[in-house]
């Protein structure tokens, strides 16, 4: 199982970032994936999440309106959106797959990405 | 939202001792038949997280058994017993039974 991000950087606040995250070494399509991010020196803190198929998508409250997740199962990859960029969004952000032992026993955040930094800055 | 307190902030512990952590939540976690839906995860410096229990006390793939973790309901603990050099960072637990959230952590470290 890989994750990789990309697509973070520096940006001014009140503008908008395109996060992505490359799966590979499973069936991505078969799989809940998510987002979850950590300011500096500070604990985790979940973004966004989306069902195998991107049926059903969960945000965060801090985040809701302003970032979209979203996936494409064709190219095995999951996307975060992230519009009207606040200076207190400034985190690693990582992309995390759950795993699931059965219909009801999940294994949350199994498997994560190595992170991606996003400082929203003037 | 469910919040997660965890406690103590730091703990200063030599190896080989052992470790008890404290999460509570603000309200009843959600269940199934294995447990609570409460999670720990260990991260180091530099590094993402990693799973370490899920559903209060069901080790995940490859952890040692010094791990441990037990509660029900509100109250939640995490023990790690024999502290290894390896096991000293930060610990957080996890509900995922409503929405998701995390704890705020708990720093181990070398007294």
């Amino acid at each position: 199982v890989q994750l990789v991000e990309s697509g973070g950087g520096v940006v001014q606040p009140g503008r908008s970032l395109r996060l992505s995250c490359a799966a590979s070494g499973f069936t991505f399509s078969s799989y809940d994936m998510h987002w979850v991010r950590q300011a500096p020196g500070k604990g985790l803190e979940w973004v966004a999440g989306t069902s195998y198929d991107g049926s059903n998508k969960y945000y965060a409250e801090s985040v809701k309106g302003r970032f979209t997740i979203s996936r494409d199962n064709s190219k095995n990859t999951l996307y975060l959106q992230m519009n009207s960029l606040r200076p207190e969004d400034t985190s690693v952000y990582y992309c995390a797959r759950d795993g699931r032992l059965s219909m009801v026993v999940i294994l949350p955040f199994e498997y994560w990405g190595q992170g991606i930094q996003v400082t929203v800055s003037s | 939202e469910i919040v997660l307190t965890q406690s103590p902030g730091t703990l200063s512990l030599s190896p080989g001792e052992s470790a008890t952590l404290s999460c509570r939540a603000s309200q009843s976690v959600s269940s199934n038949y294995l447990g609570w839906y409460l999670a720990w995860y260990q991260q180091k410096r530099g590094q993402a997280p990693r799973l370490l229990i899920h559903a209060t006390s069901n080790r995940a793939t490859g952890v040692p058994d010094r791990f441990s973790g037990s509660g029900s309901g509100t109250d939640f603990n995490l023990t790690i017993s024999r502290l290894e050099p390896e096991d000293f960072a930060v610990y957080y637990c996890h509900q995922y039974g409503d929405s998701r959230t995390f704890g705020q952590g708990t720093r181990v470290q070398v007294k």
